[in-house]
């Protein structure tokens, strides 16, 4: 099955600092990527879908300015968090649906997760 | 817009015992609907899916699910629950080109 990796899997930083996550695919070209944030022993809320070449799709809510998404090739997007404060702690999970263009993104495949603290 | 409701938050069982896990959605026609099991601190691990086609899905891990249209269900069973089983369930909805979770069911197995 297709694989998606994330990086870093853990990190911690200062509150004020800027963290950059990565997510790729790993055996397939995505076109489309999407953001979750799983707060602890909660489900998994959709952030913002990523699009290669074009702007990201904000969900209503998520602040465009506090999670900058750079989808900057078929086979990465990042997600930035910046100036990061305690609340930002979190676990963040990105995802990718198993065709390029054209089919449904109905069906994705998840990378590992990032545990964010912000000390 | 869709949505899915998992009634239990915890569930406990025997190892050996058997598994149900309840999952109700709500969507105007039939959605893809999945489940995932996530271990702690790890990201989600697809169970199995529903497309079309026959009602009665086999996953991995021994897991299968039932899709009832006029209960707008999607229970998760497993005749043998074993002791690896302890973990986060989520059931899914595929709709729109998004995923909707429900909250989860923590499932604890007792030795």
């Amino acid at each position: 099955g297709a694989v998606v990796s994330q990086h870093p899997s853990r990190v911690i930083c200062k509150s004020g600092t800027s963290v950059k996550i990565e997510c790729r695919s790993l055996d397939f070209q995505a076109t489309t990527m999407f953001w979750y944030r799983q707060f602890p022993k909660k489900s998994l809320m959709l952030m913002a879908t990523s699009n290669e070449g074009s702007k990201a799709t904000y969900e209503q809510g998520v602040e465009k300015d506090k999670f900058l998404i750079n989808h900057a090739s078929l086979t990465l997007s990042t997600l930035t968090v910046t100036s990061a404060h305690p609340e930002d702690s979190s676990f963040y999970i990105c995802s990718a649906p198993p065709r390029v263009g054209g089919g449904t993104y109905n069906e994705q495949f998840f990378g590992p997760g990032t545990r964010l603290t912000v000390l | 817009a869709q949505s899915v409701t998992q009634p239990d938050i915890h569930i406990t069982v025997s190892e050996g015992a058997s598994l149900e896990l309840r999952c109700n959605y709500s969507y105007g026609a039939t959605p893809y609907l999945f489940w995932y099991v996530q271990s702690p601190g790890q990201g989600l691990q697809l169970l199995l899916k529903y497309f079309s086609g026959d009602t009665l899905v086999q996953g991995i891990k021994g897991f299968e699910a039932e899709f009832k249209r006029s209960q707008s269900s999607f229970n998760l069973r497993k005749p043998s629950v074993h002791w690896s089983d302890a973990a986060e369930y989520f059931c899914a909805v595929g709709a729109r080109n998004k995923l909707t979770f429900g909250t989860g069911t923590q499932l604890k197995v007792e030795l």
